[in-house]
């Protein structure tokens, strides 16, 4: 069935370094992303969106890029710092009455000092 | 300030009880929604409503029931006929047709003993 979905389960880096983290969906009619970070016990929190008529969006500190083409979803956290260790979810909305936000499966980062 | 906000923080059932999980919001929203969390799982949507005195079934919406009688109240009943029903509920809402960011609520720790 149609899913969003991300490529790596976990991902580890060290203080300072970027990551990346990546997501990848199937439905072409998607034409809203979002990036969301959850905290243990907490619900999720609001990170970047993209919009479909876009290939990148800038935060402070975050990016997001999307490839239409091959359907992928990226998340880049520049200078990763240990407050950014928490699960990532990418979710779409595929732009049609009657359908809510689809997320994926989420990715733990863990950050090290 | 505005928000939405879940309660209880944590609720304990006993099996074959219903039990109702309240979420409230105050952001003047037309959309809420009421998503399952299972441990290192994404976000499965249980059900979800557009609009006051309608809702739809989202993908897992057995043993679950809603109402909406009113826009900032959107109540999650989960059944004796839920079989596995130990799990974080979130709730969340949207302006609209989920085509802009969801808020989420902190969620509700469900466990049946």
């Amino acid at each position: 069935g149609e899913s969003v979905g991300l490529h790596l389960p976990t991902l580890s880096v060290q203080e300072g370094d970027n990551s990346i983290i990546n997501c990848a969906y199937s439905n072409s009619a998607s034409d809203y992303f979002i990036w969301y970070k959850q905290e243990s016990g907490k619900g999720p929190q609001f990170i970047i969106d993209i919009r479909s008529n876009m290939d990148k969006r800038q935060g402070q500190r975050v990016t997001v890029l999307l490839n239409k083409t091959v359907k992928h979803l990226s998340l880049q956290i520049a200078a990763t710092q240990p407050g950014d260790s928490a699960v990532y979810f990418c979710a779409e909305n595929r732009n049609q009455a009657g359908t809510a936000l689809i997320f994926g499966k989420g990715t733990t980062l863990s950050v090290s000092s | 300030d505005g928000g939405i906000t879940q309660s209880p923080k944590y609720l304990f059932r006993k099996e074959g009880q219903n039990v109702t999980l309240s979420c409230e919001q105050n952001l003047n929203h037309d959309a809420m929604y009421w998503y399952r969390q299972d441990p290192g799982q994404g976000l499965r949507l249980i059900y979800y409503s557009q609009i006051v005195n309608d809702f739809q079934k989202g993908d897992i919406a057995e043993g679950y029931s809603v109402s909406r009688e009113k826009k900032e109240s959107f109540p999650l009943t989960v059944t004796s006929a839920q079989k596995n029903p130990t799990a974080f509920y979130l709730c969340a809402s949207t302006w609209d047709r989920g085509n802009t960011e969801a808020f989420f609520g902190q969620g509700t720790r469900l466990t049946v003993v």
